[in-house]
């Protein structure tokens, strides 16, 4: 089993559909969970992360985690075409010497307008 | 602040030949990393480095080597290409982890292929 599983998509929506983006994990010792996306032709940038369990709210965009059930959300509300991406979890153990990130294969999410 | 850069942006290649990706930060990062990326595989960790002077092998290290001589850089080699190395290779840097997300800042890629 993949330490990180992410459903690659292709996902199409209309534009202003609330957008569902997820992420499943193995490794209980992850403890920092980040969602980057990926334009295009360009590389990665972090759009969120949250520390541990729990819900953080940013503009349109909330992340979710449940690690009970060792589960990852991103949800985008009024979507726009301009969120047309790729999007990939990612997640790290917590310590200070811990720097690598286990990457999703990423979720390719088209909006149409 | 340019962040994070990598030359050459495209290359093609034929089967055993060498060529050199080079990759410069400006943030004064210590760690910095080399990945690829395939359809249908993700990100996957080639190699990366905690400090200058140092280097260790990620999850698909073979066939590759690199070299951290200054902080600000981290060269990725292929001495002898081969066909299954074609793929988009990214290069990121980080600062050092003391807690939070430990950001990492990706530059823009190098599209290689090898025929």
């Amino acid at each position: 089993q993949k330490e990180v599983e992410q459903d690659p998509g292709p996902l199409s929506v209309p534009e202003g559909a609330i957008v569902s983006l997820n992420c499943t994990y193995s490794n209980s010792a992850f403890q920092y969970f980040m969602w980057y996306r990926q334009y295009s032709r360009k590389g990665p940038e972090l759009l969120m992360y949250t520390y541990s369990s729990g819900n953080k709210e940013d503009g349109r965009f909330t992340a979710q985690v449940d690690k009970s059930s060792k589960y990852i959300s991103l949800f985008i509300r009024d979507s726009q075409p301009s969120d047309s991406a790729t999007y990939l979890c990612a997640m790290r153990h917590r310590g200070g010497s811990n720097y690598k990130l286990t990457f999703g294969k990423g979720t390719l999410l088209t909006v149409n307008p | 602040n340019a962040g994070v850069t990598q030359t050459p942006k495209f290359r093609v290649l034929k089967t055993g030949q060498s060529m050199t990706l080079l990759c410069a930060q400006d943030m004064n990062h210590e760690y910095m990393y080399w990945y690829r990326q395939d359809p249908g595989m993700g990100l996957r960790l080639i190699h990366y480095s905690v400090g200058e002077g140092t280097t260790a092998k990620g999850e698909v290290p073979d066939g590759y080597n690199v070299s951290r001589l200054k902080k600000q850089n981290f060269l990725l080699g292929l001495e002898s290409a081969a066909p299954s190395q074609t793929s988009v290779y990214f290069c990121a840097s980080s600062p050092l982890a003391s807690g939070g997300a430990n950001e990492q800042f990706f530059g823009p890629g190098t599209r290689l292929t090898v025929l």
